[in-house]
């Protein structure tokens, strides 16, 4: 079965600091994608940004951008500047998103 | 203009009884879905639809039923309702991949 996974639960970042978040796609699929999901408090879910496998160049959307490894099946998601609007949790899935992975819970400390 | 669009956003109900939570949504994609997001905030699929026609349907207890009178309405219905059953539910609609979501349905139920 696929499966998509974060290991972390949670993390911290220093305002200001750029941030990694992980998440890993355990596919036979040679076509594949990683979407990324924003929930902050309020709950409602908020896409940022997407790659495909295919895709010739990393992903970047302002100051989100995904380090993605095709060998390792990763899209991590990198939030570069952090700032305190960016705690949140944070979701990855795969096209069809029939399974989102168990989320980050990050924490932007001033 | 919402582009999903689910009501209530809150409810709460009794044990027993039966409810609805109606989404919308006026972004013209083909296939809709129905998540349930427990307190530890993991997201599960529900079921999905495709032109009105119910296409996964995951191991959810048959007192949800849900309902698509159009490709741009998927409701939900609960007969029956149990404590397990309160959580955040999110309707969420697709052009064939990537999500746009609602902005959730905090069921309570006491």
């Amino acid at each position: 079965a696929q499966k998509i996974t974060q290991t972390q639960p949670g993390m911290f970042v220093q305002e200001k600091e750029a941030v990694t978040l992980d998440c890993t796609y355990d596919t036979s699929d040679p076509s594949y994608g990683l979407f990324w999901y924003k929930q902050p408090s309020s709950g409602e879910m908020i896409f940022l940004i997407y790659q495909g496998s295919y895709d010739q160049q990393n992903a970047t959307e302002g100051r989100y951008s995904l380090n993605f490894q095709k060998a390792r099946k990763s899209a991590n998601l990198v939030i570069s500047a952090s700032q305190l609007g960016d705690s949140a949790m944070y979701f990855c899935a795969p096209p069809r998103q029939l399974t989102f992975g168990s989320g980050t819970q990050l924490t932007v400390l001033p | 203009d919402t582009a999903v669009s689910q009501t209530p956003k809150y409810l709460v109900t009794q044990m027993g009884n039966d409810k609805s939570i109606k989404c919308e949504q006026n972004l013209g994609h083909d296939t809709m879905y129905w998540y349930k997001q427990d307190s530890k905030k993991f997201l599960k699929i529900m079921f999905s639809y495709n032109n009105k026609e119910l296409i996964i349907n995951e191991t959810v207890p048959n007192r949800f039923s849900p309902k698509s009178p159009d490709k741009a309405h998927l409701n939900l219905h609960i007969n029956s309702l149990e404590l397990g059953d309160s959580a955040v539910y999110f309707c969420a609609s697709s052009p064939g991949s990537g999500y746009t979501f609602g902005s959730g349905t905090r069921l309570t139920v006491v």
